[in-house]
């Protein structure tokens, strides 16, 4: 089954504790992107990457890092999580840059006390 | 930059029809999209258009105006499933921005019998 994966899928953490949110596709695009979702906010990117490799930042990239070592993963890393990044977090991906549909992940929601 | 601006909220009557508004101002124009999102799900992909127009997909269709900055998004014979929040994004433009998506608010639209 085609689908994107996260996990986990709830987490809380406290303020501080680096932590990892994984993101993996099996549909072998090569766009992957991660959003966050704020009430009042709407969905924001923060990070996208077009191929392997190659990163870039969106809207709110600053307190997260991500990385492309291989075209089905796109791990999302919090060095330092502080409360204001609690957020529903989704990953998603397309077959190339975003010309068409993009398949979301199911989310994680993440609370940092 | 680029903001998006959608109505919050609207109301409507299982079996009618109600048309979802997305204006824009942006520095460039590279795409429009329209995503569906059930409450606690992820979002799922509705249109993509590029060009002037309307285009129909079933029940749901969507319009863009790029000269006006404008789309909307048609939903005819409304059913109860159709509750949901209805986002636009629109994807950036230029070197180093067509992996972006800005995402408006999103309208929730609940139907009712």
């Amino acid at each position: 089954e085609a689908q994107v994966t996260q996990n986990p899928r709830y987490l809380i953490t406290v303020t501080g504790k680096k932590l990892t949110v994984t993101c993996s596709q099996n549909m072998n695009h090569e766009y992957m992107s991660w959003y966050r979702q704020d009430p009042g906010l709407g969905l924001r990117q923060i990070y996208y990457s077009m191929n392997v490799e190659v990163t870039d930042k969106g809207d709110v990239p600053e307190g997260y890092k991500v990385s492309r070592k291989e075209k089905r993963n796109f791990p999302l890393i919090l060095e330092s999580p502080s409360p204001n990044q609690t957020s529903l977090y989704f990953c998603a991906s397309s077959l190339f840059n975003p010309q068409g549909e993009q398949y979301f992940g199911p989310g994680t929601r993440l609370t940092v006390t | 930059g680029q903001n998006i601006d959608q109505p919050t909220e609207m109301t409507a009557t299982e079996g009618a029809i109600v048309q979802i508004n997305c204006t824009y101002q942006t520095s460039g124009f590279n795409g429009l999209f329209w995503y569906q999102q059930h409450a606690g799900e992820a979002p799922t992909f509705l249109s993509y258009n590029v060009l002037d127009g309307l285009e129909e997909k079933g029940r749901f269709s969507s319009f863009l105006s790029r000269s006006k900055g404008y789309s909307y998004l048609l939903l005819k014979e409304l059913q109860m499933k159709d509750s949901a929040s209805y986002l636009c994004a629109v994807r950036g433009y230029g070197s180093g921005n067509t992996g972006k998506l800005i995402f408006g608010q999103g309208t929730t639209l609940q139907v009712k019998p």
